[in-house]
């Protein structure tokens, strides 16, 4: 089935480092891609979506390209702040089923 | 004023009884979802409504049963709770499940439930 594999954390940066959080896909057809967030003691909010190949999609200063040859969607920013501390999570819309199928999360911290 | 709301947020409960989790958000959404988040932070769907109607329902033990008397509207009730069944859980809400914007879910801030 489909499935989203992010690499595992904590990820632990200085602030104004550069960030990248790997993600990959498997997926049959051509999923819509997306990354959420989740800082402490809060529900998930949506980061920034690709819903083709080649589509960039960015906010915040963050960006992720989708990758089809590569099955890949990796988040990056070029200089994280204390603030963006918290849990990414990739996810992938199936088309089928249009349902949101979530990777495991990545801890994200970011010291002063 | 909060778009999608969840009571209580914070359960605590012996095994074996039975407690309710309500949801409701004001965006005008048409699906709900509920998913259960992990002590490792994973997350899994468990079910979605559009406009009342069950849409998805995942491999989830009978003992969870949701109810959505409107589209505003989608609760969770567990019965014989189990010590696996402490968890979060997220109320969230999308557009149609059909649209272009399916994916893009505006979650609640959760409600920790602990079986002890």
């Amino acid at each position: 089935g489909d499935s989203v594999t992010q690499m595992e954390g904590p990820v632990t940066l200085s602030e104004e480092a550069f960030l990248t959080i790997n993600c990959t896909y498997t997926a049959t057809g051509y999923p819509s891609l997306f990354w959420y967030v989740q800082y402490p003691g809060e529900g998930l909010q949506l980061l920034l979506k690709a819903t083709k190949a080649d589509d960039k999609g960015s906010n915040k200063g963050f960006e992720a390209t989708y990758r089809k040859e590569t099955t890949s969607f990796h988040l990056e920013k070029g200089s994280v702040q204390v603030s963006d501390s918290a849990v990414y999570f990739c996810a992938l819309m199936s088309g089928g089923y249009n349902k949101l199928i979530f990777g495991a999360g990545t801890r994200l911290a970011v010291h002063p | 004023d909060t778009a999608v709301s969840q009571t209580p947020k914070y359960l605590v409960t012996q095994m074996g009884n039975d407690k309710s989790i309500k949801c409701e958000q004001n965006l005008g959404h048409d699906t709900m979802y509920w998913y259960k988040q992990d002590s490792k932070k994973f997350l899994k769907i468990m079910f979605s409504y559009n406009n009342k109607e069950l849409i998805i329902n995942e491999t989830v033990p009978n003992r969870f049963s949701p109810k959505s008397p409107d589209k505003a509207h989608l609760n969770l009730h567990i019965n014989s709770l189990e010590l696996g069944d402490s968890a979060v859980y997220f109320c969230a809400s999308s557009q149609d499940w059909t649209s272009a914007r399916a994916g893009e879910l505006f979650f609640g801030e959760g409600s920790r439930l602990t079986v002890l």
